[in-house]
């Protein structure tokens, strides 16, 4: 059974970095094929792709935001962190970690966390 | 930058046929995948590479790719299908979502 669980603060002020951790059971991160992906939506608008890191640690990014995101699998095995720097309001939104499954030239997500809303306020 | 794009909203009277489009350049040469996102909960993946549909997600669901268009097609619509629907496909490294449609069964 695939779980993924997003933790981080819920509070963050403009200018400031946000770190979410992705902590998921079921998978391993170092099978073929497999991948762990960052998803937001801010209130009442759509699903945005922030950035995808794979088993074999290639890491994808969106373009529109690529200069201020990292996804590293963290110190745990069963880990993936998610960084994105000079928070601003507009970035106000809940954020998901998701369980990424395809193959060449083809990325779904089959599992997906409960999502954490981060808010940046002052 | 790719773009998907989604009419907002689409209107079903129960029992009968539903069908959501997403339109992309050249969208029919990728692989599309659809999900179904209710209030307050996390998306739920309907459709994955353009026609298959993941273990426990109801045979009325089904999904077509060709041309410009994929599209999401529920047959005899139900209530419990009101929700916000999603298009996805990936292209040049990223991953791209449409802007979604609001599925109204009434």
């Amino acid at each position: 059974q695939i779980t993924l669980k997003e933790s981080g603060p819920t509070l963050v002020k403009p200018t400031q970095t946000l770190t979410l951790t992705c902590t998921f059971s079921g998978f391993s991160l170092s099978t073929s094929g497999v991948g762990v992906g960052w998803i937001r939506q801010p209130p009442g608008k759509a699903l945005e792709w922030l950035a995808l890191i794979y088993w074999d640690d290639d890491k994808r990014y969106s373009p529109s935001l690529n200069s201020r995101l990292t996804v590293t699998k963290g110190t745990s095995k069963n880990q993936v962190v998610l960084t994105m720097t000079n928070m601003d309001p507009v970035d106000t939104a809940t954020y998901y970690c998701t369980h990424r499954s395809g193959g060449q030239w083809l990325d779904y997500f089959d599992y997906w966390g409960q999502g954490t809303l981060v808010t940046v306020s002052s | 930058s790719y773009e998907l794009t989604q009419p907002p909203s689409v209107s079903v009277s129960p029992g009968q046929t539903a069908s959501i489009t997403c339109s992309g350049h050249k969208l029919g040469d990728k692989y599309a995948s659809w999900y179904q996102q209710k209030p307050g909960q996390s998306p739920v993946l309907v459709i994955y590479q353009d026609t298959k549909r993941p273990s426990g997600i109801p045979e009325r669901f089904s999904g077509s790719n060709s041309g410009n268009t994929a599209t999401l097609t529920i047959n005899g619509s139900q209530a419990m299908d009101e929700a916000d629907y999603y298009c996805q496909a990936w292209d040049s490294s990223s991953v791209v979502f449409g802007g979604g449609t609001k599925l109204t069964v009434l």
